[in-house]
């Protein structure tokens, strides 16, 4: 069955510290589609990232990296040096190659950023 | 170029009222989304159309009904509304005729049902 879990429901850092989001997900097929969301408290979705299983290279977008692991089911995402503006639900998501109209959600972390 | 619209934005419903959420897209996408976010739920997919005329259920359709008569148009109604309903409601669209594609989101529209 296709499954998102994001084991962490809420954190919460100090400016500047790095804080890594945890996603694990769950399919029975090989090839599939990893996302990140972010939702600001402004309440939109913003995409950050699209993953497929074939390429589990490591992605680095400024201060955002993302860890990809096959071998754990994982696609954890790394923020560094956080900034108060990255306050926000981030959620992970899964998308199977063989059910391509929808993609499954994990239920969110939300992150809370300390001044 | 707007990209995905919802309207409206907040609405408050008495239970057993019924409306009707749009949601626009000027991207000329085929596949089309509502899901309902609630407290600790994350996203959750109600219907999802994956072209002009058809319909499919998603995780949780019962009391909504959803018509995807234009390809850029898709609405998601409530019959008779419940308090379980309130919730904040996204449209989403999919470039492409996969969901393989990064979702494009409307901004939400915050529904209560008293």
């Amino acid at each position: 069955a296709q499954k998102v879990t994001q084991a962490q429901t809420e954190i919460s850092v100090v400016e500047k510290e790095d804080v890594t989001l945890d996603c694990v997900y769950e399919t029975r097929d090989t090839t599939y589609y990893l996302f990140w969301y972010k939702q600001p408290p402004s309440g939109e979705l913003v995409f950050l990232i699209r993953r497929n299983s074939f390429d589990e290279q490591n992605e680095i977008s400024g201060r955002y990296s993302w860890n990809f692991q096959k071998s754990t089911s994982s696609f954890n995402f790394t923020i560094t040096a956080s900034q108060v503006v990255d306050s926000a639900v981030y959620f992970c998501a899964l998308s199977e190659a063989y059910r391509d109209d929808k993609i499954i959600f994990g239920k969110g972390t939300r992150l809370h950023i300390l001044p | 170029n707007a990209g995905v619209t919802q309207t409206p934005k907040f609405r408050v419903l008495k239970t057993g009222q019924s409306m009707t959420l749009l949601c626009a897209q000027d991207m000329n996408h085929e596949y089309m989304y509502w899901y309902r976010q609630d407290p600790g739920m994350g996203l959750r997919l109600i219907h999802y159309s994956v072209g002009e005329g058809t319909t499919a259920k998603g995780e949780v359709p019962d009391g909504y009904n959803v018509s995807r008569l234009k390809k850029q148009n898709f609405l998601l109604g409530l019959e008779s509304a419940a308090p379980s309903q309130t919730s904040v409601y996204f449209c989403a669209s999919t470039a492409d005729e996969t969901a393989k594609l990064r979702q494009y989101f409307g901004p939400g529209t915050r529904l209560t049902v008293t």
